[in-house]
């Protein structure tokens, strides 16, 4: 099982500013990743998949980046809106189908 | 427009059975894949199982083996989770979803887990 390390767990950052999230693989998932947000009591909104293609609808102030073991999801502008948890998931080597912990990105 | 909603959760006691149910539309749902996941209260994600395009092909985690089933009716467009055993730990919300699956110009077939379409969610609690 492929085993997804996200950090930090918590980032605080101030509207306007940018956010950079990181992602770790315990093996290579070659570039088979993805990263959602989730908003409390919704369900999970897919913003970047093959580590670096922007979803449909997804704004141009989200990026995604990395291959192998390590991946990034850069916010380079925080709205208010952009608060929230982010999940990446490998979809490299299943089953099981792997999750990372989350971040949770807080109003600092 | 692609929906897909889930249904069938409620309080049940541990040992109990339920079954969910996820209703798709908008979509030629016999052409998908499809997969449940759930996620406890205040947790992060987990995948539960995965189900081919006609069924044939079905994987769970380890952490359900044995004691769920994943199961579909193409003709109904529905997908369905039969769940026994269930424990104090299988409390969660379940959500289904599909996969992002596609044929290319040449008629290659690509499985893509990653899920752009998503249900809303079904609650299921476990608690005597």
């Amino acid at each position: 099982e492929i085993v997804m390390t996200q950090s930090p767990a918590t980032l605080s950052v101030s509207p306007g500013e940018r956010a950079t999230l990181s992602c770790r693989a315990s093996q290579s998932v070659s570039s088979n990743l993805v990263w959602y947000q989730q908003k409390p009591g919704q369900a999970p909104r897919l913003l970047i998949y093959d580590a670096s293609t922007r979803a449909t609808g997804i704004p141009a102030r989200f990026s995604g980046s990395g291959s192998a073991t390590e991946f990034t999801l850069t916010i380079s502008s925080l709205q208010s809106e952009d608060f929230a948890i982010y999940y990446c998931q490998q979809y490299n080597h299943w089953p099981p189908i792997t999750f990372g912990q989350g971040t949770r990105l807080e109003i600092k | 427009e692609v929906q897909l909603v889930e249904s069938g959760g409620v309080l049940v006691q541990p040992g109990g059975s339920l079954r969910l149910s996820c209703a798709a539309s908008g979509f030629t749902f016999s052409s998908y894949e499809m997969n449940w996941f759930r996620q406890a209260p205040g947790k992060g994600l987990e995948w539960v199982s995965y189900i081919s395009s006609s069924g044939s092909i079905v994987h769970y985690a380890d952490s359900v083996k044995g004691r769920f089933a994943i199961s579909r009716d193409n003709a109904k467009n529905s997908l369905y989770l039969q769940m026994n055993s269930l424990r104090g730990e299988d409390t969660a919300v379940y959500y289904c979803a599909r996969t992002s699956s596609y044929h290319d110009s040449s008629g290659n077939y690509y499985l893509r887990q990653y899920f752009q379409y998503w249900g809303q969610g079904t609650l299921v609690t476990v608690s005597s």
